[in-house]
């Protein structure tokens, strides 16, 4: 597997435009993950999903943000419209979680978003 | 929100040397886990302990879990170059919203040669 794939790597946007950022998690992974990282706040968790269905969004900033996992193999993390205060790097990782065993997250490398 | 917090924020030593990062949390948990991150890159996970468990080897990884004092320690012996990166611990409580997994806000190491 090429392990969890995100695009595009790096976005330069104009504020008041629409973002979309995409993730391919492993394969037969059930849970996917939507991070961002800035250097004043860390890495924050933003939403996760389970087999699909998003279980916890309270880490979403504002309405602006939105996520979707229309199936297994696929997820967006849309903003619109963008802000220059959106400005990060932005994870995407996922997981196969065996019961309270705890897993492993796969993260991929990350968008660069800048809001210009 | 974050749940853990490493200390120290930053941590400087020379090759060879041990290198000890602490990690504290909030709330009840079912693990703890340490990863790492290399700049411009993503994280990497490098252990997990459970609650259940109070110290666990990985090669020159060292973790140790508290749960008492809701703490966690990572010590790398013989420290090299190549371990220079952050460090940041993440913890899972199923207790509420089942599967999250939240981060400190990382423990920059840099090992000098």
């Amino acid at each position: 597997d090429a392990g969890v794939i995100q695009s595009p790597r790096h976005e330069v946007t104009e504020m008041g435009q629409e973002v979309t950022l995409r993730c391919k998690p492993i394969s037969g992974h059930d849970y996917l993950f939507w991070y961002r990282q800035t250097m004043m706040r860390g890495l924050e968790l933003l939403i996760y999903f389970n087999n699909n269905v998003p279980i916890d969004d309270s880490g979403m900033p504002e309405d602006r943000f939105s996520a979707k996992m229309p199936n297994a193999s696929f997820s967006t993390l849309k903003i619109q419209p963008s802000e220059p205060r959106d400005s990060a790097v932005y994870f995407c990782a996922s997981s196969f979680l065996l019961g309270t065993a705890g897993a492993e997250a796969f993260f991929g490398q990350g968008t660069r978003l800048t809001v210009v | 929100s974050q749940q853990g917090e490493e200390d120290p924020q930053a941590l400087s030593i020379q090759e060879g040397e041990n290198a000890t990062m602490n990690c504290s949390y909030k709330t009840s948990i079912n693990n703890l886990q340490w990863y790492r991150q290399n700049s411009g890159r993503g994280l990497v996970h490098l252990i997990l302990i459970r609650s259940n468990e109070r110290e666990k080897h990985s090669g020159r990884l060292r973790v140790t879990l508290d749960t008492s004092k809701k703490s966690s320690s990572l010590l790398i012996t013989a420290s090299r170059a190549a371990d220079t990166a952050s460090y940041f611990c993440a913890t899972t409580n199923y207790g509420g919203s089942q599967g999250n997994l939240i981060f400190g806000k990382g423990t920059k190491l840099s090992v000098k040669p």
